[in-house]
C-alpha cells in the first residue's frame, strides 16, 4: 500500500519556466489538497478537491492550477515559476467524513 | 475565511518534562481539530485529534483539550523523550473538504 506519492522530491526550475508536480493515491480517497511548508508559514493550502472534477480555491491559490481527472491523481501546475514559489511542497489525501489525511513525502522546489 | 493561530513557534524542554503547545481557531463552526507531527525530511503524520463533542482526548503520553467557547486547543507532551522533538501542527476544519493548520511549533527535548 503506497499511500500518497509524490514526484519528484527535488526540482529546480528558472524563473519563467512551467512544470508539473505529479500526486497520486491509492486509497480511493475523495479529498486532495495541496499545501506548500514554509519557514514560520506553517502549511498554506494552495488548492483542493472534493472529488473527480471538482477543485477549488486555497488560501495561496495564484500562480497555480490544478485538475482531477481521476479520483487517485491531482497534479499541481506552476504555470510561469517565480522565486516566491521555492518551497516545499506537500500533496495530502483523506476519506469523506474528516478523517485523517495523509501526506506524500513532499516536492522540494528551487526557482532561481 | 477560517484561520489558526499557534503559539509558541519554538519550545525547549528537558527530557521528562511536560511540553504544551496551544492553538486558537476562528470558525465558531469548526467541529475536527486534528494535531500533526512532522519529523525531519518527512510529511506530517496525525498523532491525536479531537472533535468538537469532546472536550479532552488522551493516548498514552499524549493528551488534547478543547475549549469550544473560548475558541482554542492545546496539544500536552509529558514525560518527553528525544523522540519527541518534531515540528508540531495543529489544524482546524469546518468542512468536510478542507482542513486549515496553524504555523507549527518546533519542539526540542534537551537531553
Amino acid at each position: 500500500n503506497a499511500g500518497v506519492t509524490q514526484t519528484p522530491k527535488f526540482q529546480v526550475l528558472k524563473t519563467g519556466q512551467s512544470m508539473t508536480l505529479q500526486c497520486a493515491q491509492d486509497m480511493n480517497h475523495e479529498y486532495m489538497s495541496w499545501y506548500r511548508q514554509d519557514p514560520g508559514m506553517g502549511l498554506r493550502l494552495i488548492h483542493y478537491s472534493v472529488g473527480a472534477g471538482i477543485t477549488d480555491q486555497g488560501e495561496v491559490p495564484n500562480g497555480y492550477n490544478v485538475s482531477r481527472s481521476t479520483t487517485e491523481d491531482f497534479p499541481l501546475r506552476l504555470l510561469s515559476a517565480a522565486p516566491s514559489q521555492t518551497s516545499v511542497y506537500f500533496c495530502a489525501s483523506r476519506g469523506q467524513g474528516r478523517t485523517e489525511a495523509f501526506f506524500g513525502q513532499g516536492t522540494r522546489l528551487t526557482v532561481v | 475565511g477560517e484561520n489558526v493561530e499557534q503559539h509558541p513557534s519554538t519550545l525547549s524542554v528537558q527530557e521528562g518534562d511536560s511540553a504544551v503547545i496551544k492553538c486558537t481557531y476562528s470558525d465558531s463552526a469548526s467541529n475536527y481539530f486534528p494535531w500533526y507531527k512532522q519529523e525531519l525530511g518527512k510529511g506530517p503524520q496525525l498523532i491525536i485529534d479531537i472533535r468538537s463533542n469532546v472536550g479532552e482526548k488522551k493516548d498514552q503520553r499524549i493528551a488534547v483539550t478543547l475549549n469550544k467557547t473560548a475558541k482554542h486547543f492545546s496539544l500536552h507532551i509529558t514525560e518527553t523523550q528525544p523522540e519527541d522533538s518534531a515540528v508540531y501542527f495543529c489544524a482546524a476544519s469546518f468542512r468536510d473538504d478542507k482542513i486549515i493548520f496553524g504555523k507549527g511549533t518546533r519542539l526540542h527535548i534537551l537531553p
